[in-house]
């Protein structure tokens, strides 16, 4: 298995762009989560699927946020407008079942000019 | 006082020594503890899963949780160069934070020195 794949791997834009980042989680995780990685606040959940289904948006920052599932094999991440404060590391991860191990992906090192 | 605390280091030792990485959190109700190993601009693995308390040993690696001090850590024996990473300490009120996501540490930086 290829592992979850996120894409763009790294994406500047200007302040005020839409940013959409990218997620392919492993075949047959029904869970998908969305990270965020800064250096001050360390890494956290921003939203988690379970079977396409949004379950926790409690950490979904501003609603300049937004993140859909619309199949088991793609999640999106969007950012609209973009601020600088939202440069950061963005991971997608994923697992089969509650007991299961979250893999992450290789994140996307986004930076907002 | 924030849920998880992890002592951001850096922590530079020797190679050939034991190393020992801690986080205390404040969330009872945690249960479920894991021990993640990033590589510079590279996602989280899993090194280390545990339950409740007690010790959980995988080869060079030993994982210790106390629940009544709400203290968990991480050691690691015959350190080498390769373990040189951030470890992010992890846990879960449900099995495998499948159900609401981890709440994770800051992350440690080790670095073993050659």
């Amino acid at each position: 298995d290829a592992g979850v794949i996120q894409s763009p791997r790294h994406e500047v834009t200007e302040m005020g762009q839409e940013v959409t980042l990218r997620c392919k989680p492993i075949s047959g995780h029904d869970y998908l989560f969305w990270y965020r990685q800064t250096m001050m606040r360390g890494l956290e959940l921003l939203i988690y699927f379970n079977n396409n289904v949004p379950i926790d948006d409690s950490g979904m920052p501003e609603d300049r946020f937004s993140a859909k599932m619309p199949n088991a094999s793609f999640s999106t991440l969007k950012i609209q407008p973009s601020e600088p404060r939202d440069s950061a590391v963005y991971f997608c991860a994923s697992n089969p079942f509650p007991g299961g191990t979250q893999y992450f992906g290789p994140g996307t090192r986004l930076t907002v000019l | 006082q924030k849920e998880v605390e992890q002592d951001p280091g850096p922590l530079s030792v020797p190679e050939g020594a034991i190393v020992s990485l801690n986080c205390t959190y404040s969330n009872s109700a945690f249960q479920y503890f894991m021990w993640y190993r990033q590589y510079s601009r590279k996602g989280p693995e899993l090194l280390m899963y545990t339950y409740s308390s007690g010790n959980k040993e995988d080869g060079r690696f030993t994982a210790q949780v106390d629940k009544s001090s709400k203290y968990i850590s991480l050691f690691i024996r015959d350190s080498q160069p390769s373990d040189s990473a951030t470890y992010l300490c992890a846990m879960s009120a449900r099995s495998g934070g499948g159900a609401d996501g981890l709440t994770f540490g800051k992350g440690t930086h080790l670095i073993i020195q050659p």
